[in-house]
């Protein structure tokens, strides 16, 4: 079955300590996102990239760093510059045309020690 | 900058009842407008893509909405269902910029439906 595939589930980050969360798409999609979700905020776009080896910033990349050197992957990693990382991070992809759905992983709850 | 929101915050019908969600857009040149369900602590599931041509588009008890000139979107549930209790999403990409999949996402309804 094609799909995206977060991990962990559940991830616990001690302070000054960069843990990165996984990503990974079987569904030959060009574009991979990454969202922060905060509770009464909705989702908000943390990066994206198009295409392998390139990725742009979104809304709120400050403290966040990604790399795309797969087309099936697009890992994030959280850093110790990122102050408040406490929240459910969701990754999505779709092909990077008009008029195609976003799918959704299910996501990864990050809390802090 | 696109500001989406969604009316109401949250939702608590009786089984069996028809209902609408409500989602408006403030720039108006988006390529189309995506409705995702999201059960707690899980990932968003995609109901429905309405295309900016498109008036209407139906999935079974969902009907999905589209007046892009007016900026609002309407999801209707009909005959609903205790399963079908969830947050409802909807979100636009951006007519502007390299991207097409930029989206910008709604707050959420929270629909609880009742036995």
């Amino acid at each position: 079955d094609g799909g995206i595939t977060q991990s962990p589930k559940y991830l616990f980050r001690k302070e000054g300590q960069n843990v990165t969360l996984s990503c990974e798409q079987n569904l030959n999609h060009d574009a991979m996102y990454w969202y922060r979700q905060d509770p009464g905020q909705g989702l908000r776009l943390i990066y994206y990239s198009q295409i392998v080896n390139d990725f742009q910033k979104g809304d709120i990349a400050e403290g966040y760093s990604v790399s795309r050197e797969k087309k099936e992957s697009f890992p994030l990693t959280v850093t110790s510059a990122q102050k408040n990382p406490t929240a459910f991070y969701l990754c999505a992809s779709s092909m990077d045309r008009p008029y195609q759905p976003q799918h959704f992983g299910d996501g990864t709850r990050l809390s802090i020690l | 900058k696109q500001e989406v929101t969604q009316i109401p915050a949250a939702l608590s019908v009786p089984e069996g009842e028809n209902l609408v969600l409500n989602c408006s857009f403030t720039d108006s040149a988006i390529y189309n407008l995506q409705w995702f369900r999201q059960d707690p602590g899980k990932g968003l599931t995609s109901l429905l893509l309405i295309q900016s041509s498109q008036r209407e588009q139906t999935s079974g008890r969902l009907n999905a909405s589209l007046d892009k000139s007016s900026g609002r979107s309407t999801l209707y549930i009909a005959a609903s269902q205790p399963g079908d209790s969830a947050t409802y999403l909807c979100a636009v990409p951006n007519a502007g910029g390299t991207s097409y999949g930029k989206l910008t996402f709604g707050q959420g309804t929270i629909l609880t439906v009742h036995p």
